[in-house]
């Protein structure tokens, strides 16, 4: 079955460090991926997506992600953490056969950011 | 939001009722999804839509019904036979659905759903 795992419900960071935000997957083929953060009663923001070539990803807000083919990883990634940071984060993955419109969520991590 | 509203905010139902979510998007996009999202959970697919007059049941579309027809409307009804309707609904559409699954979705500012 394809799926996309965000292994930590929650992480914590001091403001000023790198993050990272962990996201595998399971799915078949060479998967579209994708990162959204979800800001407290809001609807998801596209953050960054990986197609393809570059294994490193830059997006809005600073934020990067690295794919990992071998690991079947997409962690999502800043060098220097804001308080502003602090939200809900989810990987997506959209699979290249017939489901292609049914795009599967992680279960999110939630940022949180310390002064 | 990106060109995707959702209405109301806030929704309050009493039990046996059916209720209406409205999501209208000027993105021209093809695809639409509904999702539901309980506190401290992910995302669960309710419906989606990849043209109009056409849609597919998601994972949890028991107690739910949709319509599709026009493109830039997917509504949502929530029925008396869904059992625990509280929670936070969401809508999303997607440019050219299933054909280029590499396109971003874009998100409505949800309608928090609460059954008294």
């Amino acid at each position: 079955a394809q799926s996309v795992a965000q292994p930590e419900d929650q992480v914590n960071v001091a403001e000023g460090n790198p993050l990272t935000v962990k996201c595998t997957y399971s799915v078949s083929g060479n998967p579209y991926l994708f990162w959204y953060v979800q800001y407290p009663n809001r609807g998801l923001q596209f953050l960054l997506k990986y197609i393809t070539g570059d294994n490193l990803v830059k997006g809005s807000y600073g934020f990067e992600a690295e794919f990992n083919k071998s690991q079947t990883s997409f962690h999502l990634k800043k060098p220097s953490a804001l308080v502003s940071d602090s939200a809900l984060y989810f990987c997506a993955v959209s699979p290249l056969d017939s489901s292609a419109s049914k795009i599967i969520f992680g279960s999110g991590t939630r940022l949180s950011i310390r002064p | 939001d990106g060109g995707i509203t959702q209405s109301p905010k806030y929704l309050f139902r009493k039990e046996g009722q059916n209720v209406t979510l409205s999501c209208e998007q000027n993105l021209n996009h093809d695809a639409m999804y509904w999702y539901r999202q309980d506190p401290g959970q992910g995302l669960r697919l309710i419906y989606y839509s990849q043209i109009v007059n056409d849609f597919q049941k998601g994972d949890i579309a028991e107690g739910y019904s949709v319509s599709r027809e026009k493109k830039e409307s997917f509504p949502l009804t929530v029925t008396s036979a869904q059992k625990n309707p509280t929670a936070f609904y969401l809508c999303a559409s997607k440019l050219a659905g299933g054909t280029q699954p590499y396109n971003e979705q874009f998100f409505g500012p949800g309608t928090r759903l609460t059954v008294l």
